[in-house]
């Protein structure tokens, strides 16, 4: 079965521009979620998509950072513009279920990130 | 609200020695409890898992036993290996909700 895929797995950029990270989750998954894992700490949730709408977003920085998952399959988070504080790894994971599908299924895979260095 | 407290790293032992890392949490209702795993350079992995208390997670050697009482999810292995080298985190997901919740995060490095 393969795994989560995202792409690129590395950028630089210099602050104020805009980047865009690619995402395609595991066949077959309703769920797919965009963590921040800033060096040192462990990922915080900035997203989460239940096929193609929005579970929660209470933690993404809507002045910033957008995503979209329209076809219900692979998703796209984009930063405009970028700042210093960004730098981190942008990772990917997508679960079976949808909220209420119970522990096994609710089991998040997580796909490889990418590192993002804003300069 | 849910969290979850993990002991600060790094860890470093030797080839056999036996390992704990300490994972304490809070949360609301009743939560399953998870160990992941990140190799340098990968993603995270599902290490293990449990879903009620008392229950134990084991997998590749490693344990941990959800204790209700102490609100604990400690991680054991008996003897340590070179390749258990990396990045354990401890999470917890609430049984009204999907966000999980991560701790910060314990390295370990297993020396020869």
């Amino acid at each position: 079965e393969a795994g989560v895929a995202q792409s690129p797995r590395y950028k630089i950029i210099e602050k104020r521009q805009s980047v865009a990270f690619w995402c395609n989750p595991i066949s077959g998954h309703a769920t797919l979620y965009w963590y921040q894992q800033i060096l040192g700490q462990g990922p915080k949730l900035l997203i989460q998509f239940q096929n193609n709408g929005v579970v929660d977003d209470s933690q993404l920085p809507k002045d910033r950072f957008s995503a979209e998952r329209l076809k219900g399959v692979d998703s796209t988070l984009k930063i405009q513009p970028a700042k210093l504080e960004d730098s981190a790894v942008y990772l990917c994971a997508s679960s079976l279920s949808p909220r209420g599908g119970g522990p096994l299924q609710e089991t998040q895979y997580f796909g490889p990130g990418t590192r993002l260095l804003v300069l | 609200g849910n969290s979850v407290t993990q002991m600060e790293g790094p860890v470093t032992l030797s080839e056999e020695a036996f390992l704990t890392i300490n994972c304490t949490y809070t949360a609301t209702g009743y939560p399953s409890l998870f160990w992941y795993v990140q190799y340098p350079g990968e993603g995270l992995q599902l290490l293990l898992k449990a879903t009620k208390a008392d229950d134990k997670g084991s997998n590749k050697g490693f344990e941990a036993t959800y204790r209700k009482e102490t609100t604990s999810f400690h991680l054991e292995k008996g003897s340590v290996q070179v390749s258990d080298s990396a990045v354990y985190f401890c999470a917890l997901i609430s049984n009204t909700g999907n966000q999980f919740y991560f701790g910060t995060g314990t390295s370990l490095t297993v020396i020869p």
